[in-house]
């Protein structure tokens, strides 16, 4: 079974702080997504990763990829009160081209 | 924003009943894609298509229908429409999944549909 497991589901967090959400997936893929949804809104693609040791970085946020491992981690740096949304990553199994397969989600809360 | 507009946004329909939620996209993208949202699941796949008249089933199509008649228009029908089908549907475009730019998605702004 495809499988795409985020942890933690839920993280609290002061502002200031770094924190890492990993995501595990089961199948051999070298492409994968992370997304950005806030509250009642749609999804934002925040990076693409797109083979093994990839890493992405935009403001605060930072994406690797580790095929190998089957690993991918979102590194939050000095985290705001902005960046509170749920996070998504998503891989293309290599059987598949159209379909991704998406983690739960991680629900990141930022306190000021 | 991107080019993709789902409608209706918010829709409440009694059990039993078929609806149908359109997703239409200006972007001329050849895939698109049909994701229901439910809390704990993230999103699941329910159909896509990969061209005019091409379709096929996701992870969790029993239910549901699709149609695509054009590139630009996406249509969702709940044939008999159930409590169970309570949820956050989403339609995605992409380009090209295997391009070299990443195949992103884009999503639409979602529909909410509950069934009573």
């Amino acid at each position: 079974e495809l499988k795409v497991e985020q942890n933690p589901l839920f993280l609290s967090m002061q502002e200031g702080k770094n924190y890492t959400i990993y995501c595990n997936y089961s199948t051999t893929s070298d492409r994968l997504y992370w997304y950005r949804q806030d509250p009642g809104k749609s999804l934002e693609s925040l990076f693409v990763l797109l083979s093994n040791g990839a890493v992405k970085q935009e403001g605060r946020l930072m994406a690797s990829l580790d095929t190998k491992a089957r690993l991918s981690t979102l590194h939050i740096t000095a985290a705001v009160h902005d960046l509170s949304a749920t996070y998504f990553c998503a891989v293309v199994p290599m059987d598949s081209n159209y379909q991704l397969i998406w983690g739960a989600g991680t629900k990141l809360i930022i306190k000021p | 924003d991107a080019g993709i507009t789902q409608s209706p946004r918010h829709k409440v329909t009694e059990t039993g009943t078929p609806v149908t939620l359109r997703c239409h996209q200006t972007e001329n993208h050849r895939y698109m894609y049909w994701y229901r949202q439910d809390p704990g699941h993230g999103l699941r796949l329910i159909h896509y298509s990969y061209g005019v008249k091409d379709t096929d089933k996701g992870e969790v199509s029993d239910g549901y229908s699709v149609s695509r008649s054009k590139t630009e228009d996406f249509l969702l029908t709940l044939e008999s429409a159930t409590s169970s089908q309570t949820s956050v549907y989403f339609c995605a475009i992409s380009e090209s999944i295997i391009s070299g730019q990443g195949g992103g998605y884009t999503f639409g702004s979602g529909t909410r549909l509950t069934v009573v």
